[in-house]
């Protein structure tokens, strides 16, 4: 099995500061396949990040997604106010199927 | 547009069967694969299952074979997931989503999401 692992596991920053969530996973993901994910409180997750760096549909420029391997990361040039929530990254490959890491809470300092 | 609409909250007993709808429009049903995945109260997403809308094939999460089955109902765009032998910690918000694909690549990402199914398992 595939374990995701995501640091920091909170992140506090202002609106304006730049934001980096990093996603390890425990062995290589196959062909890149790894998704980032925003969640806000009471809402379903909503795509970002596809195929690693590739941009969801809607989804502003401020969001970048870079990696390969084990190591992927999600960056957030200019945090605005609705960019708070958690944030999951997630692979397919292996048994299970697809997995998710834990979360990373984006809060306003 | 993409809609994925989910059947009502379910309380229900130890040891109960609870089948979670989720009815999708605004796209071609069989071209798509749906998954079920969950999040118990203030956790994480955890991947269960998903089904090939156009054969009917299913994939599980080893942590939930035997226990899970999805199906589906192209006449009505509709698939099903069924959890038996619940326990207290199946407690949790159950979504359907959408993988994202285009005619010749499956990116294995989640694009749309039903608005999700709290199941609530209490004595």
């Amino acid at each position: 099995e595939i374990v995701l692992t995501q640091s920091p596991g909170t992140l506090s920053l202002s609106p304006g500061e730049g934001a980096t969530l990093s996603c390890r996973a425990s062995q290589s993901v196959t062909g890149n396949y790894l998704a980032w994910y925003q969640q806000k409180l009471g809402q379903a997750p909503r795509l970002l990040i596809y195929g690693a760096s590739t941009r969801a549909s809607g989804i502003p420029d401020r969001f970048s997604g870079s990696g390969s391997g084990t190591d992927f990361s999600l960056t957030i040039s200019r945090l605005e106010p609705e960019d708070f929530g958690v944030y999951y990254c997630q692979q397919r490959g292996g048994s299970p199927t697809y997995t998710f890491g834990q979360g990373t809470r984006l809060e306003i300092k | 547009q993409v809609r994925l609409v989910q059947s009502g909250a379910e309380v229900k007993t130890p040891g109960a069967s609870v089948k979670v709808s989720c009815k999708a429009s605004g796209y071609t049903f069989t071209g798509y694969y749906l998954h079920w995945v969950r999040q118990a109260p203030g956790q994480g997403l955890e991947w269960m299952a998903l089904i090939n809308t156009n054969d009917g094939s299913t994939d599980y999460a080893p942590s939930f074979q035997g226990r899970v089955t999805t199906t589906r109902d192209t006449a009505i765009s509709t698939a099903y997931m069924d959890l038996s032998s619940l326990r207290s910690d199946d407690t949790a918000v159950y979504y359907c989503a959408r993988e994202y694909s285009t005619s010749t690549t499956w990116y294995k990402a989640f694009d749309f999401w039903g608005q999700g199914t709290l199941v609530t398992v209490s004595s």
